[in-house]
């Protein structure tokens, strides 16, 4: 059974702070990793990929993967009342990027004023 | 980036009859996914909509239950048939093609009574 482990939280940060988020999976093979945002009553926004070791960065936002811990993180900087949501890490099974995602239970953080 | 169209957005359903939930993508994709998401939970795939042929079903679905069509390579459907209290869920369909990362609709939200 391919699986992807999140802690469900929630993460509480202050306004400003930064959140840390983690995953893990348990399909070797897979290759290709990414992050949704869920904001209540809607539905994912992709926010991240990754697909190689090592840090990935987009604005706030800093993708961490490392293939050999079967390990992969999402750093938010600045963090804004906005970024309250649940985050959710997706895996694509396989060895490439299909398309078909194993979805985490979700984090749910929460930025406080 | 290509958008899908998902309707309806939200449904009440009488319990033993079925819905069909269609999506709308305006551009081609070459992948199709249908996911549901049951309250609280995260996201859990359905099956691969594919193009022209039967849709390839995850384990605990099954085609009588959750017909899926796909005539070309832009819309598809799902139905939920004979539907039970158990089946509300919110359901998602994503579309990917081979430059871009998954992309969902804006979701079905489903209640049966």
């Amino acid at each position: 059974q391919k699986e992807v482990e999140q802690n469900s939280g929630p993460l509480s940060v202050p306004e400003g702070a930064i959140a840390s988020l983690n995953c893990t999976y348990s399909d070797r093979v897979s290759q290709s990793f990414f992050w949704y945002r869920q904001y209540s009553g809607k539905s994912p926004e992709l926010i991240m990929s990754i697909y190689s070791n090592g840090d990935k960065e987009d604005g706030r936002f800093t993708a961490q993967l490392n293939k050999a811990s079967q390990y992969v993180s999402l750093l938010i900087r600045d963090s804004q009342p906005s970024d309250s949501a649940t985050y959710l890490c997706a895996v694509s099974l396989g060895s490439s990027n299909t398309g078909k995602l194993i979805f985490g239970q979700g984090t749910t953080l929460q930025v406080k004023p | 980036s290509a958008v899908i169209s998902q309707k309806p957005s939200r449904d009440i359903c009488q319990r033993g009859t079925s819905l069909t939930i269609q999506c709308q993508v305006d551009s081609q994709v070459t992948m199709m996914f249908w996911y549901r998401q049951q309250p609280g939970q995260s996201l859990t795939l359905i099956a691969t909509a594919n193009q022209g042929s039967e849709a390839t079903y995850e384990s605990g679905f099954v085609i009588d239950k959750f017909p899926i069509s796909r005539p070309n390579l832009t819309f598809s459907t799902l139905t939920v048939s004979n539907m039970s209290p158990e089946d509300s869920s919110i359901y998602l369909c994503s579309g990917q093609t081979g430059v871009t990362e998954a992309f969902f609709g804006q979701g079905t939200r489903l209640t049966v009574v």
